[in-house]
């Protein structure tokens, strides 16, 4: 298995530029989330998903969009990049929702907004 | 979900234990206390979890007070590789619940 997978690993964006940040996973986890860490801050929650078709928001969800139409598969939408959301994005997957199951982390994608 | 209080940084030296603690005063009796670590830049890896029993797997220890208000995270043999920000997370097993990481506690392990 792959496990958590995320695409790019590094992007540069103009402010007012929008992209789609991938996650995919191979394990058939029901929960999947993304979460945002800042420089010396722990993880903050932006988006999350307990299955296809399911999706809430989490802690911090402004300016960012998910969607969840197969299981494997959980994209990050910026729909106009700010440099407050210059920051490192990490997505996760657990199989069980309820939190019985251990959450496993992508590596992350460093994101730079200009 | 309940707050957890951890001390900022911590060093040790290598092979020796690394004890780290955490604070969770407020925890309700249906929340279990998670340890986290992250290695430099990584995605966070899970160690271990307990709801009121010590536990222990082949990564470390958890040991959880009586009052459940504290905890500690032993890594009894520390190595360098294990230098990393150590994450204490209260979590209920309810859908819907989050995983809420906070600053954590770094810990150094010194040659």
């Amino acid at each position: 298995n792959a496990g958590v997978t995320q695409t790019p690993k590094f992007q540069v964006l103009k402010t007012g530029q929008s992209m789609t940040l991938q996650c995919a996973q191979d394990m058939n986890h029901e929960y999947m989330s993304w979460y945002r860490q800042d420089p010396g801050m722990g993880l903050r929650l932006i988006h999350y998903s307990v299955g296809a078709g399911i999706t809430d928001q989490g802690e911090v969800p402004n300016g960012y969009n998910v969607s969840r139409s197969t299981t494997e598969d959980f994209p990050l939408r910026l729909l106009s990049a700010a440099p407050s959301q210059t920051s490192v994005y990490f997505c996760a997957s657990s199989y069980d929702a309820s939190g019985r199951g251990t959450q496993y982390f992508g590596p992350g994608t460093r994101l730079l907004v200009l | 979900d309940a707050k957890t209080t951890q001390p900022p940084s911590m060093d040790c030296a290598e092979g020796r234990a690394a004890n780290l603690p955490c604070n969770h005063s407020t925890i309700s009796g249906n929340e279990y206390v998670y340890w986290y670590r992250q290695i430099h830049s990584q995605g966070p890896q899970y160690i271990i979890h307990g709801l009121k029993n010590n536990e222990t797997n082949e990564m470390a220890s958890l040991i959880i007070t009586e009052d459940r208000k504290s905890s500690t995270l032993i890594l009894p043999h520390a190595t360098l590789r294990d230098t990393a920000v150590y994450y204490c997370i209260v979590r209920a097993f309810n859908y819907g619940q989050n995983f809420v990481f906070g600053p954590g506690t770094r810990l150094s392990v010194l040659p």
